[in-house]
């Protein structure tokens, strides 16, 4: 049963333009969220988080949104760089039942053609 | 934030045998834990190791195939016992640092044949 779900398996945007990577979840008692990035060979790196008290965060050209009435939450990228061509990771996390477990999407892969 | 290694970055092994994964962080760190990452999947939780504690497994995974030991607050290591094809993945380790963003290592890219 897949909780975190990225339906978008690749995404191709113009530099400047804005990158928009959706993440859906079932599990309701998740109440933090978190975008990761991924180059080939490395590690995921940390992007932005959102806590479910909050339906918006903004961290330079990134913005996380979070609806939780659709159980949905989308990053938004403006504008987009070619170094931003990663694979883009959504996780949640129910803090209240399971501290720290993190739960991950399949992945976006990104691709910002110049 | 948090400076992570592994070791090995990658290994090719055969069907039968193990190999240890090391991980070792900068600093101090009470939860450690370690992903498993198959071909086209996500990332997906083996266990949480904490110092001085036996390691939490996650459903679907079991000691005697990933033994974990965690002898410090700075390093920890996974075995994949026993090896088949199906264990060909990406094995991560990623730390708490109480904020829940954890921090990822590079990877660990293994190929069993």
């Amino acid at each position: 049963d897949q909780q975190v779900k990225q339906n978008s398996p690749s995404l191709s945007v113009q530099e400047g333009r804005i990158s928009i990577l959706n993440c859906d979840y079932t599990n309701s008692m998740f109440d933090y969220f978190l975008w990761y990035k991924k180059y080939p060979a490395e590690g995921p790196t940390f992007l932005i988080s959102i806590s479910s008290i909050k339906d918006k965060n903004e961290d330079g050209r990134f913005t996380v949104f979070l609806n939780k009435s659709a159980k949905h939450l989308s990053l938004h990228i403006v504008p987009s760089q070619p170094g931003d061509s990663a694979v883009y990771f959504c996780a949640a996390s129910d803090r209240v039942r399971a501290t720290n477990k993190l739960i991950f999407g399949t992945g976006t892969l990104l691709a910002v053609q110049p | 934030s948090a400076v992570i290694s592994q070791k090995p970055s990658r290994d090719i092994c055969q069907r039968g045998t193990s190999l240890t994964i090391q991980c070792q962080v900068d600093s101090q760190v009470t939860m450690m834990f370690w992903y498993r990452q198959q071909p086209g999947q996500s990332l997906t939780l083996i266990a949480t190791a904490n110092q001085g504690s036996e390691a939490t497994y996650e459903s679907g995974f079991v000691i005697d195939k990933f033994p974990i030991s965690r002898p410090n607050l700075t390093f920890s290591t996974l075995t994949v016992s026993n090896m088949s094809p199906e264990d060909s993945s990406i094995y991560l380790c990623s730390v708490d640092k109480g904020f829940l963003e954890q921090f990822f290592g590079p990877g660990t890219r293994l190929t069993v044949l």
